[in-house]
């Protein structure tokens, strides 16, 4: 069975920072695809990220950018210069086929 | 083009209660899917579809029960609450076995007492 930890279950940044959280998943499979979504108190899943395991290029989208290590089983997400709307909970997850694995998430705190 | 809508946003319901989820995307989506979210669990898939007719378990489909008569719809039953059954629930659909993004509902909080 595929599973998704998430080793960091609260992270602080201070506002215009730079953090990374971690992500790990277990899995036998070479074919598969993996994201990070982010959850803001008003409870809506929005997808952050995505990358396919069969790119060795790390997935960027402006100010997120993912460090995937395929042999490792690692992608993490590095949010640069954090702003206030970025404090949320932050899901990595896993897909095969049709089953999306989620981790348990970071919550992410930014200061101002 | 609404996305995806889940109905009701807020439930209370006693145990032993039935109720429907509701779950409808108007963007033609085959694959369909009902999760739930609980505290340091993050979120755990109950129930799927890939088509109209076609439904499969997840991985904590107990105490659920769905239907997927048409590609547009597809509601989750409780057939007699339990306090466990406590959760946000949220629908998700995508394009096909290939498609990348999953399209969340904005999630239902159902309580149990």
């Amino acid at each position: 069975a595929q599973t998704v930890t998430q080793s960091q279950p609260e992270m602080s940044v201070q506002e215009a920072e730079t953090v990374t959280l971690s992500c790990t998943y277990d899995t036998s499979e070479s074919d598969y695809y993996l994201f990070w979504y982010k959850q803001p108190p008003s409870r809506q899943m929005i997808l952050v990220i995505r990358q396919e395991a069969y790119k060795q290029q790390n997935a960027t989208e402006n100010r997120f950018s993912v460090n995937f290590q395929k042999a490792a089983k690692s992608f993490s997400l590095k949010i640069s210069d954090s702003q206030l709307g970025d404090a949320a909970m932050y899901f990595c997850a896993y897909r095969r086929r049709n089953k999306l694995v989620f981790g348990a998430g970071t919550i992410l705190r930014v200061k101002s | 083009n609404a996305g995806v809508t889940q109905t009701p946003k807020f439930q209370v319901l006693k145990t032993g209660q039935s109720m429907t989820l509701q779950c409808a995307q108007d963007m033609n989506h085959e694959y369909m899917s009902w999760y739930r979210q609980d505290p340091g669990m993050g979120l755990r898939l109950i129930h799927y579809s890939v088509g109209a007719g076609i439904t499969d378990q997840g991985e904590v489909p107990n105490g659920y029960n769905v239907s997927r008569s048409t590609t547009e719809d597809f509601p989750l039953r409780l057939l007699s609450a339990a306090p466990s059954q406590t959760s946000v629930y949220f629908c998700a659909s995508k394009i096909g076995d290939r498609g990348y993004g999953y399209t969340f509902g904005s999630g239902t909080r159902l309580t149990v007492v």
